[in-house]
């Protein structure tokens, strides 16, 4: 157990639908980063989230969106879902957000867009 | 352009033999290098990381992985394979650069399945 909490587990909806995923890191951990996993793009990196403020920004869609609150959870947005948006999103979270340091990552939430 | 290169993409050992996973980069400088492992149904979980030093690295479950700054690899070895081995490897790499601090980049891992 890493102690990265990301909830739902599984979720499953209907293409042109919003959904949101939630995910709340380690104690005392600033940083959150979304990746999405995919079976055709693989693993890729979607955003960085430093106590509240983006920090950095990957391959992530204008229908995505994210943010970290002051308690330091974060949601990561989807909207006006594709059947393409179907993947694993995995959240991770590190003491500080500097490359040293580890990121720890939760279990995922598997979207299913149908 | 910059990517992370693990050839394998699946590998079959059997338990008790030795392991090797390849890993390149292609970038203008060293990276930040880290070695995931995932198992079915689960997260990513850090098994080592070269920030710079010695160029073998030791992490947990007794893997080590050997930095070769001249071939541009970062390779994954386990003298011994245990059947709870099996899973997903993955190699990433941080850039370390002041706009993308933290953003790992994953190569396109690699199964592994030990037969016993």
């Amino acid at each position: 157990d890493s102690g990265v909490t990301q909830t739902p587990k599984h979720l499953i909806t209907a293409t042109g639908q919003r959904v949101t995923l939630r995910c709340s890191p380690r104690s005392g951990d600033l940083s959150v980063y979304w990746y999405q996993q995919s079976l055709d793009q693989g693993l890729q990196f979607l955003i960085h989230y430093y106590n509240g403020e983006e920090r950095a920004k990957g391959n992530i869609l204008e229908r995505f969106s994210a943010q970290q609150f002051p308690d330091l959870h974060s949601e990561l947005n989807l909207s006006s879902l594709e059947l393409g948006d179907s993947a694993l999103y995995f959240c991770a979270s590190s003491p500080s957000g500097g490359g040293t340091d580890t990121q720890y990552f939760g279990p995922g939430t598997r979207l299913t867009v149908l | 352009a910059q990517s992370v290169t693990q050839p394998d993409i699946h590998i079959t050992v059997s338990e008790g033999a030795s392991l090797e996973l390849r890993c390149n980069y292609s970038y203008g400088a060293t990276p930040y290098l880290f070695w995931y492992v995932q198992s079915p149904g689960q997260g990513l979980q850090l098994l080592l990381k070269y920030f710079s030093g010695d160029t073998l690295v030791q992490g947990i479950k007794g893997f080590e992985a050997e930095f070769k700054r001249s071939q541009s690899s970062f390779n994954l070895r386990k003298p011994s394979v245990h059947w709870s081995d099996a899973a997903e490897y993955f190699c990433a790499v941080d850039l370390m650069t002041t706009d993308s601090w933290g953003k790992l980049q994953f190569g396109a891992g690699t199964q592994v399945v030990v037969t016993p």
